[in-house]
Formats: C-alpha cells, structure tokens, sequence
C-alpha cells in the first residue's frame, strides 16, 4: 500500500496567507526531505529534517517521528511559491527514498 | 548550490529502439539514482547504484534496463527496446557519502516513445 501520504492535493491560496502541507508514512523513519517541483518540473531541495523542527525563511518544517508525520508550513504566501511540494522519506528497512503523490500549491493574487 | 546535470532535456524516439539517458552528478557524490515521473503522477523509484553496482531496484526497472557509470563519467540509464510505457521524464539524483539521505535532483529529461 501506500507508505507516504500528503495533504491536500491541492491549494489556492490568496497571497499573503499560511499554509500547511501535511506527510504522513506509514512505515518507520530513517530520513526525510521536502522538495519543490517547478511547473516544468524540475526538483529543488526545500529541507532535509529527519526529526524534530527546521526553520529557513518563510518556511518550517516539522517531523514528529513517533507520529509518523511531517509538516512543511508556508507564512506569508507569495505568487512564486506555486507549484508541487513533495515529501519523500526513507524507511529504516530501505536504501532509497519514497515520494508522496505532493501537494499543489496555486498562490494568486 | 550543488547541480545536477542531465543530457538530454527531451528525447523523442520510436518504439523497440534503443535510448540512453545521461546524468552528470555532482562531483564528489558516489551514490546516484534513477526515477521515473509519468505526467501527472507520482514520483516513482526506479535503481539506486554505488561503487559501480546495482543496490536496490524497483519492480519499474525492467529487463530492458540498465544503469552504468564507467570510469567515473556519466551516470547512464538504458532502455533497449523502449516500449510506449516508458514515455516519462526519468530524473536522476546524486547523494555524498555521509549524506547519502540528502539527493540533488537534475531537471529530468523528457523521454517521447512513439
């Protein structure tokens, strides 16, 4: 079935406002990390965080192991911020990591 | 930050031929990895290759696969035959020994199996 969840799908948010994307997996963590995929689909590495919470800008990403769950958080939204945001974790059993199905974010003005 | 390079960006070729997909991985990475993106859909895990050999791969990565690295250059990703399935972006990734957790990603290159 499927190890890694996120939520939502999708998002519209006016500019300005927070969001909150979820990851949930259902096997134990050894890693996990956040990227953002361009509309023409490139990946870049938004945060490694394994455990615990990170900080970088606009944006925080918290993993709860015992929980199971990672949250990415985007304060003040901008236009550039559209696109898909994408979880992918290791499991303690695996060698490489599994990506959720992402959340696609839609900033307007 | 640390770049990724895959050659080509688009490869448009027919049914049952051969194509080869290339990927300069950071330079000091010796952990690389293939996966498959079909539009529209999930990042797929395709083979995971260090210190010249086949770690992990996944049910995608089929008989007509192979992965090889000779003599430290390109990172590369066979299909021979191809088949109409295959058309997707394939995304390559490098990770650094003590932070093999950490994957840089290239821009993918666009495979069209016609």
């Amino acid at each position: 079935g499927q190890q890694v969840q996120q939520s939502p799908t999708s998002l519209v948010l006016q500019e300005g406002e927070n969001a909150e994307l979820q990851c949930n997996f259902s096997t134990s963590l050894n890693s996990m990390q956040w990227f953002y995929q361009r509309p023409g689909g490139s990946l870049v590495s938004v945060f490694y965080n394994p455990s615990g919470t990170k900080q970088s800008g606009r944006l925080t990403s918290t993993t709860v192991i015992k929980e199971r769950r990672s949250s990415l958080h985007i304060s003040s939204s901008q236009i550039t911020d559209s696109g898909t945001y994408l979880c992918a974790m290791e499991s303690n059993s695996g060698t490489y990591q599994r990506f959720g199905t992402g959340t696609k974010l839609q900033v307007v003005p | 930050g640390p770049k990724v390079l895959q050659i080509p960006s688009h490869q448009i070729i027919d049914m049952g031929q051969m194509v080869t997909l290339n990927c300069d991985p950071v330079s000091n990475h010796l952990y690389f990895y293939w996966y498959k993106q079909i539009l529209g859909q999930q990042m797929e895990f395709l083979v995971n290759f260090y210190n010249g050999k086949v770690m992990e791969k996944s049910k995608l990565f089929k008989d007509q696969f192979s992965v090889e690295r000779p003599d430290g250059s390109y990172f590369t990703l066979k299909i021979q035959p191809t088949a109409l399935e295959d058309s997707a972006v394939y995304f390559c990734a490098s990770s650094s020994p003590g932070q093999e957790n950490t994957l840089y990603f290239g821009a993918g290159t666009r495979l069209s199996v016609l």
